[in-house]
């Protein structure tokens, strides 16, 4: 069975806003990380945090762990066009949930 | 860098048929990952790699058979292709598996008729 789960599964929101996303997992885990989809591509890496990590930064993105709810959010800034893509969590298994699918409208 | 390259890109197979997906990345990385891929779902894990000559079997292995016999190539096969197997199949490959980030190909889409 897949590890993470992301919700929502579907997110629009307008330029500017901010996008919130969250990842809920089952088991125990080192690290949790975020990684990104372009329609019909490879996922790319976004972002790796750490069990014993509370919250990490890069750039526009904020990713906050909190392991005794054994949740994840990511939460993006002041999002652009660009950011329209699906976005996905994994345990340190490389187990990925079924993805948060992001619009962002111009 | 070419980093992690998948081969071929596109393929129809008929039913029955059988064929071997080839990854091979360039940055000496230990673990090697099959995934697929459906439509509106997330990626499944089929097979894994912690090394040079090792496998092991991920959430959806049945129907799937890998081998690792060089570090930098990992091979994907179905013997006997089911139109269930259409999907896009992804490779990605890490230095190792816990606390590294993973790089993925661009991945290959293939149908079964």
């Amino acid at each position: 069975s897949q590890q993470g789960e992301e919700d929502p599964q579907a997110l629009s929101i307008q330029e500017g806003e901010n996008a919130t996303m969250n990842c809920s997992y089952k088991t125990s885990i080192n690290n949790l990380q975020w990684y990104r989809q372009n329609s019909g591509r490879g996922l790319v890496h976004l972002i790796l945090i750490r069990s014993n990590e509370r919250e990490k930064h890069s750039g526009r993105l904020r990713v906050t762990l909190d392991t005794s709810k054994k949740s994840s959010s990511l939460l993006i800034t002041a999002s652009r066009a660009a950011d329209t893509a699906s976005y996905f969590c994994a345990t340190n298994d490389m187990r990925f949930g079924a993805g948060t699918r992001l619009t962002v409208k111009p | 860098n070419a980093g992690v390259t998948q081969t071929p890109k596109f393929r129809v197979l008929k039913t029955g048929q059988s064929m071997t997906l080839l990854c091979a990345q360039d940055m000496n990385h230990e673990y090697m990952y099959w995934y697929r891929q459906d439509p509106g779902m997330g990626l499944r894990l089929i097979h894994y790699s912690v090394g040079e000559g090792t496998t092991a079997k991920g959430e959806v292995p049945d129907g799937y058979n890998v081998s690792r016999l060089k570090k930098q190539n990992f091979l994907l096969g179905l013997e006997s292709a089911a139109p269930s197997q259409t999907s896009v199949y992804f490779c990605a490959s890490s230095y190792k598996g816990l606390n590294t980030e993973a790089f993925f190909g661009q991945g290959t889409r293939l149908t079964v008729v």
